[in-house]
């Protein structure tokens, strides 16, 4: 069974920044690409950024593009969101998802997370 | 980045109805649309693949078809367990972008 638990959200001040990771389990997470999707609350859903299985291909909403970073360590199964100069309308749910293949920086979001909890203010 | 335009944002229906709902694109993806069912408090959950490809384990009365810039999304059976916001998605590289949602409720 696909499992991914997302960590490290929480309350951080504007301009500040913040370390999100997905540790992934139940499948071969090298084969994949891997996403951070994120939901403001009560509104909807907004890629962040995707990567490859390799990192070789990386892509990032312009919104956050950067101010955001996502990395991976295949050995470790684990899925990275460095996230700096973070702002109030950065507040959101963010969600890890796992792609269905391996194209670019991914096209689907098959599995996800439960999500961890982003808030920025002061 | 291509725009993707929802609608209606909201519907109400019957157990049993058929419910429709639309998606276009600000420009041509071919078959780049991918749909998604969230439940209140839940995450997302892929239905659709591809415009019209079924996820496996989705049951059938979910459907989907289009090209182009514009796509339907069809419930052929409303059942009380498909209250939800589902939202279309495209793919065509390099941003991924996500329509407004369409919240369906049970009238």
């Amino acid at each position: 069974e696909v499992q991914l638990v997302e960590s490290g959200g929480g309350l951080v001040q504007p301009g500040r920044s913040l370390r999100l990771s997905c540790a992934a389990s139940g499948f071969t997470f090298d084969d994949y690409a891997m996403h951070w999707v994120r939901q403001a609350p009560g509104k909807g859903l907004e890629w962040v950024s995707g990567i490859s299985w390799n990192s070789g291909s990386i892509g990032y909403a312009d919104s956050v593009k950067g101010r955001f970073t996502i990395s991976r360590d295949n050995a470790k199964n684990s899925l990275y969101l460095q996230m700096n100069s973070l702002r109030a309308e950065d507040t959101a749910l963010y969600y890890c998802a796992k792609d269905k293949d391996d194209y670019v920086w991914g096209r689907y979001f098959q599995h996800w997370g439960q999500g961890t909890l982003v808030t920025v203010s002061s | 980045d291509i725009q993707m335009t929802q609608s209606p944002s909201s519907l109400s229906a019957s157990v049993g109805d058929r419910v429709t709902i639309t998606c276009q694109a600000s420009q041509d993806i071919s078959n780049y649309l991918n749909w998604y069912q969230q439940k209140p408090g839940k995450a997302p959950k892929l239905l659709i693949y591809d415009a019209s490809n079924l996820e496996t384990g989705v049951p059938s009365r979910f459907s989907g078809s289009g090209s182009g810039t514009d796509f339907t999304f069809t419930i052929s059976s409303l059942q009380p367990e498909d209250i939800a916001t589902y939202y279309c998605q495209q793919y065509d590289n390099p941003s991924l972008t996500f329509g407004g949602g369409t919240k369906v409720e049970i009238k």
